[in-house]
């Protein structure tokens, strides 16, 4: 069964302080891993979608990177706009298949 | 349109009645899915339809809860009997068939908040 674990549950940053989110995952034969933010009342919107270990891609001041093992989601210098859940999402196996999701990282980052 | 629709936005029932939740794919997205979202909790998966292909259905809670969808177009998601638990919001996704070996991204709707008194 494919598991997808996000730590911490919650982060709170002051405005400018840099830090990362971690996304542990144990699936069959990754074939995507995904990265999504919520805010509240919102559906998922998506960021970013890495393939294959070393992988990394960038977004404003957001970057995604990508193990055997996890994916790391670095958050340079935030704003407080950048305060959100962060999701990740792991697509596994042969063929289609479905999105697992972990439960989120709660970021709040004060001004 | 340009991105996933979902309706109503927000649906009050009472308990033991029957809710129809409706999902609008971005057009030309073979891949629909249903995901459920209790109140602080992660997405957790209900089905999953691609093209015409038998949808995946391993996610369901109980037999209460059907899908449909025909082609690629509209899904509805049907729940019999409601109950309290079933309090949530309903998040639809869509993706569009992958090119090659490397799976597409799913965009999602806005969801539905669904409140069962």
């Amino acid at each position: 069964e494919d598991q997808v674990t996000q730590s911490p549950e919650a982060l709170r940053l002051q405005e400018g302080e840099s830090s990362s989110l971690n996304c542990s995952y144990t699936v069959s034969g990754l074939r995507g891993l995904f990265w999504y933010r919520q805010d509240p009342g919102k559906g998922p919107e998506f960021l970013f979608t890495l393939y294959s270990a070393g992988e990394e891609k960038e977004k404003e001041r957001l970057k995604a990177t990508l193990t055997k093992k996890e994916s790391f989601l670095h958050i340079t210098a935030p704003k407080p706009e950048d305060s959100a859940t962060y999701l990740c999402a792991v697509q596994a196996g042969s063929g289609y298949s479905t999105l697992t999701f972990g439960k989120g990282t709660m970021l709040l980052v004060s001004p | 349109g340009a991105g996933v629709s979902q309706s109503p936005s927000n649906k009050v029932t009472e308990k033991g009645k029957d809710v129809e939740l409706r999902c609008d794919p971005i057009s030309g997205h073979t891949a629909l899915y249903w995901y459920r979202q209790r109140l602080g909790q992660g997405l957790e998966f209900l089905i999953y339809f691609q093209g015409n292909s038998a949808p995946d259905k391993s996610g369901l809670p109980s037999d209460r809860f059907s899908a449909e969808r025909t082609g690629e177009s509209v899904s509805t998601l049907t729940i019999q009997r409601t109950q309290q638990e079933d309090s949530a919001v309903y998040l639809c996704a869509s993706s569009p068939r992958s090119g090659g070996t490397h799976p597409p991204e799913a965009f999602f709707g806005q969801g539905t908040r669904l409140t069962v008194v």
